[in-house]
């Protein structure tokens, strides 16, 4: 199984950087994903890393440390329509298929 | 817009019956896994089916099941349905089940057990 951790809740300014971590355990690892999920809306995908280091996709950018077991989401400039939740996701190879499994997501405010 | 489409939008169902939900997989893709997502929480997989056969599944009873159809679409079907039940459900769909690729997830299915 999988063990994956993140914060539950985080508050930013309206052009500022927030990073968002996120650690896991798996026994299998084959990929990390970030979605954003607005309330009352279907996630939507951000990123992918499957190799140490950073993509870098406009004003998002995520990190990968496989060794550690984490990742973060980095944000930058912030916007009011960045609030929304953010899930990380691990994908695990082992037992023969490639099932992501979410975190509880990390709520995002952003305010003013 | 994703291109992948649940029916219904919104449900609400007694406690003890049986629910069908449906999934339009956005096209082109050929493998659909299901979620459920209660509030305040990140999706809980529920099971994967590649090319019509399921493919992989999570912690949920045998009274969530699934189909895929020729042409990828899919459903979830949950008998005896409780009152714990109520949450999003939620299908992604994805070309190739073990391919480094995204899932596309559709609105979601809102569904109340009373």
């Amino acid at each position: 199984g999988q063990n994956i951790d993140q914060p539950t809740e985080m508050t930013a300014t309206e052009g500022a950087i927030v990073q968002i971590n996120c650690t896991y355990q798996t026994s299998g690892f084959n990929g990390l994903f970030w979605y954003q999920q607005h309330a009352g809306e279907a996630p939507t995908f951000l990123s992918y890393n499957v190799l140490d280091g950073l993509e870098e996709k406009g004003r998002f950018s995520s990190f990968l440390s496989r060794s550690k077991g984490y990742s973060y989401l980095l944000l930058k400039e912030l916007q009011m329509k960045d609030s929304a939740s953010y899930l990380c996701a691990v994908r695990d190879s082992s037992g023969g298929s490639y099932i992501p499994t979410f975190g509880r997501g990390t709520s995002l405010i952003v305010h003013p | 817009e994703t291109g992948v489409t649940q029916s219904p939008t919104h449900l609400i169902k007694t406690r003890g019956q049986q629910v069908t939900l449906r999934c339009s997989s956005q096209s082109g893709h050929n493998t659909v896994s299901w979620y459920q997502q209660a509030l305040g929480q990140g999706p809980q997989f529920i099971f994967q089916y590649y090319r019509e056969e399921e493919n992989g599944r999570g912690n949920f009873p045998p009274r969530f099941s699934g189909l895929q159809f020729p042409n990828y679409s899919s459903e979830l079907n949950v008998n005896a349905l409780e009152l714990d039940d109520s949450a999003l459900y939620l299908c992604a769909s994805s070309l190739g089940a073990d391919l480094n690729t995204e899932a596309f997830f559709g609105q979601g299915t809102r569904l109340t057990v009373v």
